[in-house]
């Protein structure tokens, strides 16, 4: 099965500032990579699908790039709302899997 | 309002078994493949099992394969996983998901709150 690798495992920031978390795959998955985001106590929330496609009601400071092996996952400007884990996701091989996380919390 | 309600995490021993529901509101549940996803205590996210929006097709983890049966009642608005044969690293927060519409159900859009399953002598 695919392994995806989230880095950093945690990012300290401040309201405002821009966000960049990368994800890189253990083989190609083309583009059909996701994000979802996970507050404490929540369920996790779809915010990015095949790589750079926002689901629906997902503000437009969430941004997603890349294909193949490296994906980037980029906050523009943090909210305080915005302060959660990350999981980056895989569909181009069955099963689907996740990556580890990345925390990104307040600074 | 898309709503996902799961229920019927407790604890249970080593060996017993379980069974989850999920009831679902908000959107033509029949028309929809579901999956379960899990969460051990402090970890990362891990896909269980998956179901077709007919019931037709059932996809499982190897870790859960020939232990966990996914089934739905289309009728009821309901999903369902049935838990055998658990074991200490069955321990996590079970979440039901939609799936949006797509070839396989591999992507997940709506979520639930999960339920709580401690497997535990």
């Amino acid at each position: 099965e695919i392994v995806l690798t989230q880095s950093p495992a945690t990012l300290s920031l401040s309201p405002g500032e821009r966000a960049t978390l990368s994800c890189w795959a253990s083989q190609s998955v083309s583009s059909y990579l996701a994000w979802y985001q996970q507050k404490p106590g929540q369920a996790p929330r779809l915010l990015i699908y095949d790589a750079s496609n926002r689901a629906a009601g997902i503000p437009v400071r969430f941004s997603g790039s890349g294909s193949g092996t490296d994906f980037t996952l980029t906050i523009s400007s943090l909210e305080p709302e915005d302060f959660a884990v990350y999981y980056c996701q895989q569909r181009f091989n069955w099963p689907p899997t996740f990556g580890q996380g990345t925390k990104v919390e307040i600074k | 309002e898309v709503q996902l309600l799961e229920s019927g995490g407790q604890v249970a021993q080593p060996g017993g078994s379980l069974r989850l529901s999920c009831a679902v509101s908000g959107f033509t549940f029949r028309s929809y493949a579901m999956s379960w996803v899990r969460q051990a205590p402090g970890k990362g996210l891990e896909w269980v099992s998956a179901i077709s929006a007919s019931g037709d097709n059932t996809y499982y983890a190897d870790s859960v394969k020939g232990r966990f049966t996914i089934s739905r009642d289309n009728s009821k608005n309901r999903l369902y996983l049935q838990m055998n044969s658990l074991r200490t690293d069955d321990t996590a927060v079970y979440y039901c998901a939609k799936c949006p519409p797509g070839a396989v159900p591999d992507l997940f859009d709506y979520w639930g709150q999960g339920t709580l399953v401690t497997v535990s002598s």
